[in-house]
């Protein structure tokens, strides 16, 4: 399988644990992304890498929140001291180099339920 | 910031009839892309539109970019229960996307 993959698929956390997400872009995608998704809304940027350079974060982003990619591959997510507001859809996607560069390829999302 | 926006925000309609979405940005867009997302799927990318006034087709779907370059549309012809789900569109704007508020679309056999 080429596609976006993203683990784990379901999160169910109590308010106030740490969460971490992995996202594994598709093979020599130099760029990833991260969204949120909320019911009824389009994905919200969140942020993005170039290889392993982190190139912008969203005002979305608060410091609870933090992304690396570290050997500029794959992606982890990680949301500390969790509140209910953080309950949605967390989608990676992926861009080729070049001529198609701004097209994303999303993976399935985990869905994060704090209680 | 910029702001995309898209209506209707929801339509139904009985197979076979057409459907229209509209799209609309609060600035000037370099491209412009759709993406469709089936219920409880992911966004899955249908096109991207470059040129001021661009359409394209594929196959019942038409996409249309405006002279602007602010608004886009996205037409289907003929609709099927294939069809359902939320369109969003999408503007680029500086390697990142800025996704409208999508439409949902239910197709009624």
């Amino acid at each position: 399988d080429t596609g976006v993959s993203q683990d784990p698929r379901h999160k169910i956390t109590k308010r106030g644990q740490n969460v971490t997400f992995r996202c594994d872009p598709i093979s020599e995608h130099n760029r990833l992304y991260w969204y949120r998704q909320t019911l009824g809304q389009g994905p919200e940027f969140l942020t993005y890498f170039q290889n392993e350079a982190q190139l912008e974060k969203s005002r979305l982003l608060s410091d609870r929140f933090s992304a690396e990619r570290p050997k500029g591959s794959f992606s982890t997510l990680e949301i500390q001291r969790t509140e209910q507001g953080d309950s949605a859809m967390y989608l990676c996607a992926s861009t080729p180099w070049g001529r198609d560069q701004d097209t994303q390829y999303f993976g399935p999302g985990t869905r994060l339920t704090v209680l | 910031g910029q702001q995309v926006m898209q209506i209707p925000q929801y339509q139904h309609v009985q197979e076979g009839e057409d459907f229209t979405t509209y799209c609309n940005s609060s600035t000037t867009l370099s491209n412009i892309q759709w993406y469709k997302q089936r219920p409880g799927g992911h966004p899955v990318f249908l096109i991207q539109l470059v040129k001021s006034g661009e359409v394209k087709k594929q196959k019942r779907l038409t996409f249309q970019f405006g002279e602007a370059k602010k608004n886009s549309s996205l037409h289907i012809t003929a609709t099927q229960t294939t069809d359902v789900g939320t369109y969003f569109c999408a503007g680029s704007s500086f390697q990142k996307l800025v996704f409208g508020t999508g439409t949902r679309l239910l197709v009624s056999p």
